[in-house]
């Protein structure tokens, strides 16, 4: 069945970086967008980062911008989640997400991963 | 920034009662809202698209309805897999924006 399985969260020091992975399974990779969201402990679910199937298109949500930088890799079935200078305030667990229309950025989220936590203490 | 606003916080019903959750948008989204179930432990699972279209496998006891400012997803009969928090997710101004309301609690009466 289709999966998404999201690996490479843990703890970092504010100012740090980390790289999280989202592979996936069951379902044509390269021609899906992929997204990550973030829910931090307690909240409400974030939307994060955005690629295109082919890459052609990314976007980030402001509270991110300049910081995170998202990027796929279609011959492994796995996008990224580059976080850069990270806050205490980033703290969370992080989702991707696959899109539910092929092709499309669409926000609309189908087949989640478990999500991995990332902890930047203060 | 549109804001979404979830009610009630909490909604209490007995299994086979009919449960009907809220949602309102701080602006029109026209019919650019999602629905998302969340269990303990879980990730989300997509419910409702274009505010009334089901996602598939989803069963039809969930419907979704409204467009504008004001949204409504339905439960017609809550079976005990339903007790979960529903969020409500708009995409009116997408790309890049969309946000998601704080979400409702189902729970057990």
């Amino acid at each position: 069945q289709m999966q998404v399985v999201e690996s490479g969260g843990g703890v970092v020091q504010p100012g740090k970086s980390l790289r999280l992975s989202c592979t996936g399974s069951g379902f044509t990779f390269s021609r899906y967008a992929m997204h990550w969201l973030r829910q931090a402990p307690g909240k409400g679910l974030e939307w994060v980062a955005v690629i295109s199937y082919d890459g052609s298109e990314i976007y980030h949500a402001d509270s991110v911008k300049g910081r995170f930088t998202i990027s796929r890799d279609n011959s492994i079935n796995t996008a990224f989640l580059q976080m850069d200078s990270l806050r205490p305030e980033d703290t969370a667990v992080y989702y991707c997400a696959k899109a539910y229309i092929v092709v499309s950025v669409a926000p609309t989220l189908h087949v989640w991963g478990q999500g991995t936590m990332v902890t930047v203490p203060s | 920034e549109i804001l979404m606003t979830q009610s009630p916080a909490t909604l209490s019903v007995s299994p086979g009662e009919r449960a009907t959750l809220s949602c309102r948008a701080s602006q029109t989204v026209t019919s650019n809202l999602a629905w998302y179930q969340q269990k303990p432990g879980q990730a989300p699972r997509l419910l409702i698209f274009a505010a009334s279209t089901r996602a598939t496998d989803i069963p039809a006891r969930f419907s979704g309805s409204g467009s504008g400012t004001e949204f409504t997803l339905t439960i017609s009969s809550v079976q005990s897999e339903d007790f979960a928090v529903y969020y409500c997710q708009q995409y009116k101004n997408w790309p890049p924006e969309s946000t998601f309301g704080q979400g409702t609690k189902l729970e057990i009466k």
